[in-house]
C-alpha cells in the first residue's frame, strides 16, 4: 500500500495568513493526488483534484502543486471558513489511501 | 445538484450484522463507480470498498475483506454495504462517495453523503 504522510499534523494561523500543508507519498503517485477539507460533523469536500486542479466553487485563494511523491496545498489570505481539517488522498493505486490529516486552527 | 444520502447505521453487538444504504439523486448511479469510506471517532479517513458502474469490478480494504459486501441496484439508484461479523474497530461514520474522473484518468471522490454512524458495542 502507498503511505501518505502529511505535515504538519496541526497548524495555528490567523485570518489573512498564508499557510502551506505538505503531503508526501511513499512512492510516486504521478498527479493522482487530491485534497479534501472537512469541518466537524460534516462530510469531506474536495478542494483540489489531480494535484493542481481547483474544484468548481472553491475560491482561488486555494491552490495545489506537486507531482510524483511531494505535494503542497496552499491557502492564501485565510478566511474564518478555512479553519478545518485537510486530508490528501492518492488515487494512483488501490487502496486509495488518505493522509492522517492536518488540523488548521485559529491562532 | 448531485446528492447522496446514507442510512442504516445504528448500534449493533460484536459479531452482528448491519446493511447500509446510499441513495443517489441528481445524477444517474448506473453510470457511476462508487466507494464507501469510513471515519472512526476522532480519527482520519479510511477507504473501505469500491464498485464499478457495472458491478464487474469490486475491491475491499484488507480490514474488511471477507466480512463486508458492496453491491448496487441501479434501478433503485442505490448503493449498499452489507457488514457481517462486526467488530468494535468497525465503529465509524460511513460515507458513500461517487468516483469522479478527469479526461486524463485522474480520479477523486465527489460528492460525498452526509454519513451514517455505526457503533459496534455490547
Amino acid at each position: 500500500d502507498i503511505q501518505m504522510t502529511q505535515s504538519p499534523s496541526s497548524l495555528s494561523a490567523s485570518v489573512g495568513d498564508r499557510v502551506t500543508i505538505t503531503c508526501r507519498a511513499s512512492q510516486s503517485v504521478s498527479t493522482y493526488l487530491n485534497w479534501y477539507q472537512q469541518k466537524p460533523g460534516k462530510a469531506p469536500k474536495v478542494l483540489i483534484y489531480a494535484a493542481s486542479s481547483l474544484q468548481s466553487g472553491v475560491p482561488a485563494r486555494v491552490s495545489g502543486s506537486g507531482s510524483g511523491t511531494d505535494f503542497t496545498l496552499t491557502i492564501s489570505g485565510l478566511q474564518p471558513e478555512d479553519f478545518a481539517t485537510y486530508y490528501c488522498q492518492q488515487t494512483y493505486s488501490r487502496p486509495h489511501t488518505f493522509g492522517q490529516g492536518t488540523k488548521l486552527e485559529i491562532k | 445538484e448531485m446528492q447522496l444520502v446514507e442510512s442504516g447505521g445504528g448500534l449493533v453487538q460484536p459479531g452482528g450484522s448491519l446493511r447500509l444504504s446510499c441513495v443517489a439523486s441528481g445524477f444517474t448511479l448506473s453510470t457511476s463507480s462508487m466507494n464507501w469510506v469510513r471515519q472512526a471517532p476522532g480519527k482520519g479517513l479510511e477507504w473501505v470498498s469500491y464498485i464499478s458502474d457495472s458491478s464487474n469490478t469490486i475491491y475491499y480494504a484488507d480490514s474488511v475483506k471477507g466480512r463486508f459486501t458492496i453491491s448496487r441496484d441501479n434501478a433503485e439508484n442505490s448503493l449498499y454495504l452489507q457488514m457481517n461479523s462486526l467488530r468494535a474497530e468497525d465503529t465509524a461514520v460511513y460515507y458513500c462517495a461517487k468516483k469522479s474522473r478527469s479526461a486524463r484518468g485522474e480520479n477523486w471522490f465527489d460528492p460525498w453523503g452526509q454519513g451514517t454512524l455505526v457503533t459496534v458495542s455490547s
